[in-house]
């Protein structure tokens, strides 16, 4: 495997369900991230992780919960999804939690809720 | 305020016609870089480039160029003898001092055979 991956690529969730996003980079970065692209809205950054902490938490609501359990993995709970969640999930990596350093981006996980 | 600008929602082009993408950028920061993402259909963004502000040399790689113009803020993205395999939309970004990255909004490109 190479670069970002990120499992499942399509995933049919009910309102009571609980699931998990799964990333992972083997690219040797340190720094890893997770964003919400809705259609028609630009891309939000939801979660930094720099290091396996976390960084910075974007006003995300409680019902996503992010778990960095090593630098190579990062990892999206959801529970009582509500269906605007419904969007593509980006994961993506970079060297550091630096401004310099460009992002690689897995292909994502496209989420229903239903 | 939105710090990055794609002003072009959409744009239809034919094959081997040269088209250019426009963004504007907001920035009260010396020192800042800009980035320009691919994004086809398959969904995963891919990395084209990165500029810093301290370096305005246009820069070329094949078929694509990039125009940086700090005077305007503006880092525009131009394509030559477009081909049907650079459909996809394309995301210019920013990230200055609060290490974020900020997106703008997208341009579709459509290229028609």
């Amino acid at each position: 495997e190479t670069g970002v991956t990120q499992t499942p690529r399509h995933l049919v969730m009910g309102m009571t369900n609980k699931k998990s996003l799964k990333c992972e980079q083997h690219l040797g970065h340190n720094a890893m991230y997770w964003y919400k692209q809705s259609a028609k809205k630009p891309l939000e950054l939801m979660f930094v992780y720099s290091l396996e902490e976390r960084v910075e938490n974007n006003s995300v609501p409680s019902r996503f919960s992010p778990e960095c359990p090593n630098s190579s993995h990062l990892f999206l709970h959801l529970h009582t999804l509500q269906p605007e969640d419904s969007a593509l999930y980006l994961c993506a990596s970079s060297q550091d939690h630096d401004r310099s350093y460009e992002q690689y981006f897995g292909p994502g996980t496209r989420l229903t809720v239903t | 305020a939105q710090k990055v600008t794609q002003a072009q929602t959409e744009i239809s082009v034919v094959e081997k016609e040269d088209v250019t993408l426009d963004c504007v950028y907001e920035t009260r920061d010396t020192t800042y870089y800009l980035f320009w993402y691919k994004q086809p259909p398959s969904g995963e963004l891919v990395f084209l480039i990165r500029r810093n502000s301290f370096d305005e040399q246009n820069e070329i790689s094949g078929r694509y160029s990039w125009n940086f113009q700090k005077s305007t803020s503006s880092f525009n993205f131009t394509i030559t003898a477009s081909q049907v395999v650079d459909s996809a939309v394309y995301f210019c970004a920013l990230s200055d001092t609060t290490y974020k990255f900020y997106f703008g909004s997208g341009t579709k490109l459509n290229v028609k055979p």
